[in-house]
């Protein structure tokens, strides 16, 4: 396994601009997870895909938040709009089916100023 | 509803000294339990995890956890502390989806402080 990668590690943006983190997963691995984790807390659920499809989202996840993946491979998260509240590490996870690990990226981490 | 608490936010020990982070659990069902390692600028690590079982697991780096039912903890545990062992520990609690598991629920984390 490579490992989750994400892209890019560090995204510095002013209030307003949209913004975009992709996330390729451990190939194989069918199930892809998208966390948010600022200062002083733990992580907190987003959404998670099982290939192509959506499967859950977090009242986190406003309107001003959309995440695809489309070929049920990589994966993209976007901000439309930030604001300086979505400062934050963004963790993308991935897993296979019948198994119970989630094995987490790097992070992408958001400045809004 | 799901919840995990770390009620100790920092922890201060001497190298060499043996170590227990506290993690407690709210969940419905027979919980799936993680610890998770975070180093600065790091993405988590797993440390050890339980599903079932044995209620004292392993893990790597010389970790130990032990899931009380009757307490809902499931704490972390390591008998002689190293220095590169500086650095914040997450617990969390595993959403049962069926055959594989669903969202988790992380503790806000405890910071891990080494003394030479």
């Amino acid at each position: 396994d490579t490992g989750v990668s994400q892209n890019p590690r560090h995204k510095i943006t002013k209030r307003g601009q949209n913004v975009t983190f992709r996330c390729d997963p451990i190939s194989e691995h069918n199930r892809l997870y998208w966390y948010r984790q600022t200062l002083g807390q733990g992580p907190e659920f987003l959404t998670y895909f099982q290939n192509e499809a959506q499967l859950e989202k977090s009242r986190l996840l406003s309107d001003r938040f959309s995440a695809e993946r489309p070929k049920g491979s990589f994966s993209t998260l976007e901000i439309q709009r930030t604001e300086q509240g979505d400062s934050a590490m963004y963790l993308c996870a991935s897993s296979r089916l019948n198994y119970n690990e989630q094995f987490f990226g790097p992070g992408t981490r958001l400045t809004v100023l | 509803a799901q919840s995990v608490t770390q009620p100790d936010i920092h922890i201060t020990v001497s190298e060499g000294a043996s170590l227990e982070l506290r993690c407690n659990y709210s969940y419905g069902a027979t919980p799936y339990l993680f610890w998770y390692v975070q180093s600065p600028g790091q993405g988590l690590q797993l440390l050890l995890k339980y599903f079932s079982g044995d209620t004292l697991v392993q893990g790597i780096k010389g970790f130990e956890a032990e899931f009380k039912r009757s307490q809902s903890s499931f704490n972390l545990r390591k008998p002689s502390v190293h220095w590169s062992d500086a650095a914040e520990y997450f617990c969390a609690v595993g959403d049962d989806r069926g055959s594989t598991l669903g969202r988790l629920y992380f503790g806000r984390g405890t910071q891990l402080t080494v003394w030479p």
